[in-house]
C-alpha cells in the first residue's frame, strides 16, 4: 500500500529565510505526490501537485516542491518564508487507481 | 455549491448514542473520501468511494462506522453506539477523475467536530 513519511513534527524558520518541509513516499508504480496546508480551524487547501513531466512544481503562495524519484523523495520549499506561511503541512500520495494517503503532518512556525 | 459542505460544523454526543455525519460533494465529483483528524494531528483514512464500484473500507477503525453514498453523490458517515475516543473532526473531501486516471487534488470541506462526553 502507498504511505508517506514526513521526518519532521515541526520546522521553524525566521522571516525571509528559505523553507523546507521534507517528504519520502513509498507506492508501487508511478507516484501522484501532493502538497496540501491546513490553517487553524479549517479544510486543508491544495498547494501543488505532481503527476509527471518537469521534476520541479510550483503552486499557490510562492510554494513549490521537488520530485526526485532515486530518493522518493518530494521536499516542500519556498525562497522566503512569510509569518503567514505558518500553518500544518501535508504530503500526500497515490497511485494509479488507489486512494490518497497523507503523512502526520509537519508544523511549520515562522517567525518575525 | 462551490465547495464541499459538511454538517454539522459541530456535534457534541453522549458516549452511547448514534451520530450521523453529512457530506455535498462537489459537483461532478466522482471520487469520496473520508478522513479522521484528531487534535492538531495527521489525517486517518477511513474510506474512500470511487463512481460505482465497491467503496475501499480498509480504514474503518471498527464495525461501529459506517457509510454509504447515495446516488453517487451525498454522503453520510454513521458512528453507532459512539466512544470517547472517536472524538475528533472528520473530513470529507471529493476529487474528479479521468478514465482510470485518478490525478486529481482532493477538495476538503471544512470538517464536523465531534465530541463524545
Amino acid at each position: 500500500a502507498q504511505s508517506v513519511a514526513q521526518p519532521e513534527d515541526q520546522v521553524n524558520v525566521a522571516e525571509g529565510n528559505p523553507l523546507t518541509v521534507k517528504c519520502t513516499y513509498s507506492v508501487s508504480g508511478n507516484p501522484y505526490l501532493f502538497w496540501y496546508v491546513q490553517y487553524p480551524n479549517r479544510g486543508l487547501q491544495f498547494l501543488l501537485k505532481y503527476i509527471t513531466g518537469d521534476n520541479l512544481v510550483k503552486g499557490s503562495y510562492g510554494f513549490e516542491a521537488e520530485f526526485n524519484k532515486s530518493q522518493t523523495s518530494f521536499h516542500l520549499k519556498k525562497p522566503s518564508a512569510l509569518v503567514s506561511d505558518s500553518a500544518l503541512y501535508f504530503c500526500a500520495v497515490r497511485d494509479l487507481v488507489n486512494d490518497m494517503r497523507f503523512g502526520a503532518g509537519t508544523r511549520l512556525t515562522v517567525k518575525p | 455549491g462551490a465547495g464541499v459542505s459538511q454538517s454539522p460544523s459541530n456535534k457534541v454526543t453522549e458516549k452511547g448514542k448514534d451520530v450521523e455525519l453529512r457530506c455535498d460533494p462537489i459537483s461532478g465529483h466522482t471520487a469520496l473520501y473520508w478522513y479522521r483528524q484528531s487534535l492538531g494531528q495527521g489525517l486517518e483514512f477511513l474510506i474512500y468511494f470511487q463512481g460505482n464500484s465497491a467503496p475501499d473500507k480498509s480504514g474503518l477503525p471498527s464495525d461501529r462506522f459506517s457509510a454509504e453514498r447515495t446516488g453517487g453523490s451525498v454522503s453520510t458517515l454513521t458512528i453507532q453506539r459512539t466512544q470517547q475516543e472517536d472524538s475528533a473532526v472528520y473530513l470529507c473531501a471529493s476529487s474528479l477523475t479521468s478514465g482510470i486516471a485518478n490525478t486529481g487534488e482532493l477538495f476538503f470541506g471544512e470538517g464536523s467536530r465531534l465530541t463524545v462526553l
